[in-house]
C-alpha cells in the first residue's frame, strides 16, 4: 500500500499565483483532511471532507479552497498565494463510520511551499 | 487557552535514558488519544492510541490518560538516537483532531 501520496514535494510560487496541492490516499478512508504545519504553531487544520461530496472549513481556512469528487483524492488550491501562505503542508487521512473518525491519522510526507 | 497544551522543549537526554513527554487539554470531550512521532522532514507517523483513561503499553513505550487531571503522558525507556524526533500529542472528539505544537527530542549517544 502507497498510503497516503501528496505532490509535489516542494514548489515555489510567487506572490498572486495559484496553484493545487495534490492529496491520494488508497486505503479507502472516508476522512482527509489538510494540514499545515508552522514553527511554534503545531499543526493546524485547513479544510476536512468526512466523504466524497461533503467538505467543511478548518481552523485557517481563508484562501484555500478544497473538493471532494472521489474518496481517493481531496486536492488543495491556493487560490492567490502570499507569502503567508509559506509553509509545510500535510494531507492526512484516517477511518470514520457515520462521518466519525475514532482512529489515528495515516500523514503524507508533505509539500513544502515558499511563496515569494 | 489553546485546546491542547505542549512543552515544546528542546528535551535532550543520554542514551538508555526514560523520557517522559507530557501534554494538558482543557475540553473534557476528547475521548480518543494519541501520540505521533515526526522525524525531520517527514510527515507525523502514529505511535500510540488510547482510547478514554488508563495506560497503553508497546515495547518500550506507554502512554497514559488521566481525564481526570486532563494529562496525558508518553513514557520511553532505553532511550535510543533512533528516537531523537518531534512528538505531538494529539486528542479528538471524534470528529476533529486537535495537536499539540510538539516536543523535540534528542537522545545523545
Amino acid at each position: 500500500n502507497a498510503g497516503v501520496t501528496q505532490t509535489p514535494k516542494f514548489q515555489v510560487l510567487k506572490t498572486g499565483q495559484s496553484m493545487t496541492l495534490q492529496c491520494a490516499q488508497d486505503m479507502n478512508h472516508e476522512y482527509m483532511s489538510w494540514y499545515r504545519q508552522d514553527p511554534g504553531m503545531g499543526l493546524r487544520l485547513i479544510h476536512y471532507s468526512v466523504g466524497a461530496g461533503i467538505t467543511d472549513q478548518g481552523e485557517v481556512p481563508n484562501g484555500y479552497n478544497v473538493s471532494r469528487s472521489t474518496t481517493e483524492d481531496f486536492p488543495l488550491r491556493l487560490l492567490s498565494a502570499a507569502p503567508s501562505q509559506t509553509s509545510v503542508y500535510f494531507c492526512a487521512s484516517s477511518y470514520s463510520k457515520g462521518g466519525v473518525t475514532n482512529y489515528g491519522y495515516t500523514f503524507g510526507s508533505g509539500t513544502r511551499l515558499t511563496v515569494v | 487557552q489553546k485546546e491542547v497544551e505542549q512543552d515544546p522543549g528542546p528535551l535532550s537526554v543520554p542514551e538508555g535514558a526514560i523520557v517522559s513527554l507530557n501534554c494538558t487539554y482543557s475540553n473534557s470531550a476528547f475521548q480518543y488519544f494519541m501520540w505521533y512521532r515526526q522525524y525531520s522532514r517527514k510527515g507525523p507517523e502514529l505511535l500510540m492510541y488510547t482510547y478514554s483513561s488508563g495506560n497503553k503499553e508497546d515495547g518500550r513505550f506507554t502512554a497514559q490518560v488521566d481525564k481526570s487531571s486532563k494529562y496525558i503522558s508518553l513514557f520511553i525507556r532505553d532511550s535510543q538516537p533512533s528516537d531523537s524526533a518531534t512528538y505531538l500529542c494529539a486528542m479528538s472528539t471524534g470528529n476533529q483532531f486537535y495537536f499539540g505544537t510538539g516536543t523535540s527530542l534528542t537522545v545523545i549517544p
